[in-house]
């Protein structure tokens, strides 16, 4: 079974710095790896996922994530931040193959919010 | 239009009532999922249904039960619900029942039980 560990539940951070969202999974086999945002008040939305291919995974408002397979990270980066990056983040994982049926449950973190100050 | 909408919005039902949340997508999805997210905590898997057909529910207790008339549409019936069962119920999709597959996720219902 995979876990995650979200490393920050809360991040605060001040318009247009950098920010780095930590995620680190555990897997024993190959994983497909996600970023979801959510507003307050609102559903799930995709923010970037990682399937194959470059590890470097860029993704809708300026958001671009790393996948680190010897160190099992996945960690969410944005350059610059707006005040209207504000909500919660969840990383989630799914196992590429469990248990040789197509499905692979998705398992998220625990959440990181990020408030994002004048 | 990657859109899935979810009715009610809000919803407010006492522990005898039955009461029913509505999913809609029309995207050609293949497979749809409820979700059910408690406060300050992440979504948790309850039913998965693929090609109208339940493939996998997660223990959940029969106070809810799922049903999927046809390939956009999912309801959660909702039936002597308790307290506990408070919660934002998130409805998902996805294009087929694969890992690879983005999940698509409805705003959500937000239920209280009182």
């Amino acid at each position: 079974a995979q876990s995650v560990t979200q490393l920050d539940s809360q991040v605060p951070v001040f318009e247009e710095a950098p920010v780095e969202l930590r995620c680190n999974y555990s897997s024993s086999v190959s994983v497909y790896l996600f970023w979801y945002v959510q507003y307050p008040n609102q559903g799930l939305q995709l923010l970037l996922k990682y399937l194959s291919g470059s590890t470097l995974v860029k993704g809708i408002n300026g958001f671009e994530a790393e996948f680190n397979k010897s160190q099992t990270s996945f960690h969410l980066r944005k350059p610059s931040v707006h005040i209207s990056d504000t909500a919660e983040y969840f990383c989630a994982v799914r196992d590429f193959n469990a248990g040789g049926t197509s499905y692979g449950k998705l398992t998220f973190g625990q959440g990181t919010i990020l408030t994002v100050h004048p | 239009d990657t859109e899935v909408t979810q009715t009610p919005k809000h919803l407010v039902m006492g522990m005898t009532n039955k009461k029913s949340l509505k999913c809609e997508q029309h995207m050609g999805h293949r497979a749809m999922y409820w979700y059910k997210q408690k406060a300050k905590k992440p979504p948790e898997l309850m039913f998965v249904y693929s090609y109208e057909k339940l493939s996998i529910n997660e223990s959940v207790p029969s106070r809810f039960s799922p049903e999927c008339p046809n390939s956009s549409l999912l309801n959660l019936h909702l039936h002597a619900l308790q307290p506990e069962d408070s919660a934002l119920y998130l409805c998902a999709s996805s294009q087929f029942l694969s890992q690879q597959e983005t999940q698509y996720f409805g705003p959500g219902t937000r239920l209280l039980v009182l």
